[in-house]
C-alpha cells in the first residue's frame, strides 16, 4: 500500500516569505495527490490537488508540483499572511485502485507577523 | 450543493459509557464513507469505511464499530469507552467513483473520555 512521508513537520515563516511542504509517495502507479488546511478545532479542507497528467497547478498564492520520477510533490505558499496558520496534510491514493487515502503526518506552519 | 453533518459537535463521556456518534451526507447518492480519528496534534488515522448500506471495513482492531443503515448514513459506536477513545473524529464522504477523487470531511465531533 502507499506510504506517504511529510516534511517538515513544523514551520515557522516570517509574514510574506515563502512556505514549502514537500510529501514523497511510494506507489508509482498513484496519479492523485490533494492538499489539505486544517485550522484549529476545524475540519480539514481540500486547497488544491494536482493530477499526474500535469506538474503543476497553481491557485493564486498556493501552487503544487509534481515529479512522478522522484515520487515526491510539494506544496508552495507565497507571500504568506497570518491567516496561513494551520497544519497542511498532503495524501495520496492508498494504491491504484483504491479509493481511500493515505495521509502525511501533517505541517503546522506558523507565520510569524 | 452536497453537505455532511455531524453531530454532536462536543461530548464529554466518562470511561466504560457507551457512544454514538452520527454523520450524515446531503446532495449525493452512493457516496463512500469514512470514519477518521484525530488525536490531539496529530495525523488522520482512518478507522472504517464503507461502500454502500451495511458494508463496513475496518482499518485497525480497536473498541470501537460503525454501521451504515442508510445510504447517506453513517454511525460510530462504542458500548464501552477507554481513555485513549478521546479524540477529533471526522467523518467523510467521496463519490464512489475511482481512487482519484476528493474527500470531503464533516465538521468532526470532540471527544473526551474522562
Amino acid at each position: 500500500g502507499e506510504n506517504v512521508e511529510q516534511h517538515p513537520s513544523t514551520l515557522s515563516v516570517q509574514e510574506g516569505d515563502s512556505a514549502v511542504i514537500k510529501c514523497t509517495y511510494s506507489d508509482s502507479a498513484s496519479n492523485y495527490f490533494p492538499w489539505y488546511k486544517q485550522e484549529l478545532g476545524k475540519r480539514p479542507q481540500l486547497i488544491i490537488d494536482i493530477r499526474s497528467n500535469v506538474g503543476e497547478k497553481k491557485d493564486q498564492r498556493i501552487a503544487v508540483t509534481l515529479n512522478k520520477t522522484a515520487k515526491h510533490f510539494s506544496l508552495h505558499i507565497t507571500e504568506t499572511q497570518p491567516e496561513d496558520s494551520a497544519v497542511y496534510f498532503c495524501a495520496a491514493p492508498r494504491s491504484s485502485n483504491d479509493y481511500k487515502l493515505s495521509f502525511g503526518a501533517g505541517t503546522t506552519v506558523t507565520v510569524r507577523a | 450543493s452536497q453537505t455532511i453533518h455531524q453531530w454532536p459537535a462536543t461530548l464529554v463521556q466518562p470511561v466504560g459509557s457507551p457512544l454514538s456518534l452520527e454523520c450524515t451526507v446531503e446532495g449525493t447518492s452512493n457516496p463512500n464513507l469514512y470514519w477518521y480519528r484525530q488525536a490531539a496534534g496529530r495525523g488522520l488515522q482512518l478507522l472504517f469505511y464503507s461502500v454502500g448500506i451495511g458494508q463496513i471495513s475496518s482499518e485497525v482492531p480497536q473498541n470501537l464499530s460503525a454501521s451504515r443503515p442508510q445510504d447517506r448514513q453513517f454511525i460510530l459506536s462504542s458500548k464501552k469507552l477507554l481513555l485513549s477513545d478521546s479524540g477529533f473524529y471526522l467523518c467523510a464522504w467521496s463519490v464512489l467513483l475511482g481512487p482519484n477523487n476528493e474527500q470531503f470531511f464533516g465538521p468532526g465531533t470532540r471527544l473526551t473520555v474522562l
